[in-house]
């Protein structure tokens, strides 16, 4: 049973223009939500996070949002440049909990 | 200030044999991670160390083994490795567990034929 889950394996979004990667969660215990970045042969690295006591962080030109009521988190790009073409994954975790708990990720592509 | 390394980056096994894939940071982390990524199945948790001289069992732990060396230090051994364990190994560390980010490793290809 998937408790993070990321529905859109991929998506394509032109130089310039907003991405929008969306996530969804069954599990209300959860407190704390992460994005990651993966880029290929790499690592993932962090993006952003957010606590469940907010319904929105930025940072540069990434926004989370959360709407706990719909068990729902989107990360927002924008503007989207060509190095943002990656792998994204969704991830959350309870204050008590000693793990995070992924998505399956979306392919994010930026095209010119 | 290297973060997150693991050795190898590649390894082809024969199905039966056996390996110890390597991890280590350098950030003063309490809690490792080992992950494996399939395609379309993203980072499954095989085992973690919430501190120095505990390991706990992920969402996928059948076929591995794990050893919490030292603080830096966190093993991941196939006894008996698998085809159905060609995967992509990341290993992870967070200054403690839990609502913490992870810094990950460059990843371990493994291919088990």
């Amino acid at each position: 049973d998937q408790q993070v889950k990321q529905n859109s394996p991929s998506l394509s979004v032109q130089e310039g223009r907003i991405s929008i990667l969306n996530c969804d969660y069954t599990n209300s215990m959860f407190d704390y939500f992460l994005w990651y970045k993966k880029y290929p042969a790499e690592g993932p690295t962090f993006l952003i996070s957010i606590s469940s006591i907010k319904d929105k962080n930025e940072d540069g030109r990434f926004t989370v949002f959360l709407n706990k009521s719909a068990k729902h988190l989107s990360l927002h790009i924008v503007p989207s440049q060509p190095g943002d073409s990656a792998v994204y994954f969704c991830a959350a975790s309870t204050r008590s909990a000693s793990k995070i708990i992924f998505g399956s990720g979306t392919r994010l592509s930026i095209r010119p | 200030n290297a973060g997150v390394t693991q050795t190898p980056k590649f390894q082809v096994l024969k199905t039966g044999q056996s390996m110890t894939l390597q991890c280590a940071q350098d950030m003063n982390h309490n809690s490792m991670y080992w992950y494996r990524q399939d395609p379309g199945m993203g980072l499954r948790l095989i085992y973690y160390s919430a501190s120095e001289g505990t390991t706990d069992k992920g969402e996928v732990p059948n076929g591995y083994n794990v050893s919490r060396l030292n603080k830096r230090e966190f093993s991941l051994r196939l006894e008996s490795a698998a085809p159905s364990q060609t995967s992509v190994y990341f290993c992870a560390s967070s200054a403690d567990r839990g609502m913490y980010e992870q810094y990950f490793g460059p990843g371990t290809r493994l291919t088990v034929t």
